[in-house]
């Protein structure tokens, strides 16, 4: 069975602190591994890795994929409370299920 | 970029009704759209793979009777929740497949549901 594992499930930081969410997968046949950010809303993406040691980078956000030790992290600088947000790690395989989500991180933000 | 947008945004029902909600892809085609169920604090749960113009495939587990999906055309997709019950709330989110590439969804705003 398809497995994504994010950690931690739960965070807490400063305004200005820098924080590595991270995302373990164990899929059949990877294909890609995605980032979304989720607010009050629907997830909006942020990322997607397909290949190994190539960092992906948009701000203050950037992300990087290790598919040897089937992981990714997902990198915040300068954080500000609008980054507060549940953080998803999809993966997508060429099993049947498009997207396999892990439970997400929430990451809390404060002043 | 691709937009898509659901409607309703929030819905309350009692027990026992039907709730349609309809997931519309505004400047693109979208020959596939999938439907999500979010519990709070929870992941987002694929519940079925709505393909235009054939029968949805449902996830192991999701009830097809009870979760009714029609892709009527390549801009809309809907689901109806039949015979509601209180345990059937939840927030239920659709996504939009962009040129068959299954990574590039776009995710609507989502629907919040209540059975009362």
């Amino acid at each position: 069975e398809d497995k994504v594992v994010q950690s931690p499930l739960s965070l807490v930081v400063h305004e200005g602190d820098t924080v590595t969410l991270n995302c373990s997968y164990e899929v059949t046949n990877f294909r890609s591994l995605l980032w979304y950010k989720q607010e009050k809303k629907a997830p909006t993406f942020l990322f997607m890795l397909t290949s190994s040691g190539i960092e992906k980078k948009s701000g203050r956000l950037s992300s990087i994929l290790d598919k040897k030790e089937l992981f990714s992290i997902l990198n915040i600088t300068a954080t500000q409370t609008g980054d507060s947000a549940v953080y998803l790690c999809a993966v997508i395989s060429s099993g049947n299920t498009p997207l396999v989500f892990g439970k997400g991180t929430r990451l809390s933000v404060i002043a | 970029g691709a937009v898509v947008s659901q409607h309703p945004s929030r819905v309350i029902c009692k027990s026992g009704t039907s709730v349609k909600i309809e997931c519309r892809s505004l400047d693109f085609q979208a020959t596939t759209m999938f439907w999500y169920r979010q519990f709070p604090k929870k992941s987002l749960m694929l519940m079925a793979t709505s393909n235009e113009g054939s029968k949805a495939t449902y996830e192991q587990g999701v009830e097809k009777d009870k979760f009714l999906i029609n892709h009527a055309s390549l801009t809309l997709s809907t689901l109806t929740v039949t015979s509601a019950h209180p345990e059937d709330s939840s927030f239920y989110i659709c996504s939009a497949e962009l040129g068959g590439r299954s990574y590039e969804q776009y995710f609507g705003p989502g629907t919040r549901l209540t059975v009362t």
